[in-house]
């Protein structure tokens, strides 16, 4: 099973702030990866998949890059609305073994 | 506009079984490359997939819960079924549903149900 680690497991930013969120897996999985955003209450919201592909309807903010075993979600520009815990999620295996990280929460 | 909705029991007691019933509009699990998945949370932890279910019945499963699972599907009545066996206290959980994205090569989920807990205990 390849693991994603994801760090740190809290970012404290500021409104307006840039945040930077990694995740690193245990062997390459390509650009196979995706981002998703969860709030409180909420099931996952999708923001970035094939690692820097946005999502239908996700502001351009929110930016993916990365390949192999290291990526980077990177918000410009912190929301109210963006703080939220963040996960990533391997899609490499096949037959598909899909694993998350742990998330990262942004907190104000 | 794509909606999912999971139903079932919200206790079950440790041995017993689980069934889940995912609903879901907008889409047709008859149509080629479209896939429904199962993901859970337990309370305050992260997400783990669990099984997913494609349009031609092909069926994938979470490797260490694999002797557990089963995933059927229902394209007349739009519904995903996931039961899970000899349920444990450990399986407490938020379960979701969700709509897998159909961009070739992906696997991962654009739209997705509200969850429902589901708490294992006797």
């Amino acid at each position: 099973e390849i693991v994603m680690t994801q760090s740190p497991a809290v970012l404290s930013v500021s409104p307006g702030e840039r945040a930077t969120l990694s995740c690193r897996a245990s062997q390459s999985v390509s650009s196979n990866l995706a981002w998703y955003q969860q709030k409180p209450g909420q099931a996952p919201r999708l923001l970035i998949y094939a690692a820097s592909t946005r999502a239908t309807g996700i502001p351009a903010r929110f930016s993916g890059s990365g390949s192999g075993t290291e990526f980077t979600l990177t918000i410009s520009s912190l929301q109210s609305e963006d703080f939220a815990v963040y996960y990533c999620q391997q899609y490499n295996d096949w037959p598909p073994a899909l694993t998350f990280g742990g998330g990262t929460k942004v907190e104000i | 506009q794509i909606t999912l909705k999971e139903s079932g029991p919200t206790l079950v007691k440790p041995t017993q079984t689980l069934t889940l019933t995912c609903t879901f509009s907008g889409f047709s699990l008859s149509t080629s490359g479209v896939g429904v998945g199962w993901i859970r949370q337990p309370p305050g932890k992260a997400l783990e997939w669990l099984a997913v279910i494609y349009w031609n019945d092909s069926k994938y499963y979470r490797t260490s819960l694999r002797s557990r699972l089963s995933i059927t599907m229902d394209t007349s009545t739009n519904q995903v079924v996931l039961t899970m066996t000899n349920m444990d206290p450990v399986d407490t959980a938020t379960y979701y549903c969700a709509h897998r994205l159909v961009v070739t090569g992906t696997r991962c989920f654009d739209f997705w149900g509200q969850g429902t807990l589901v708490t294992v205990s006797s």
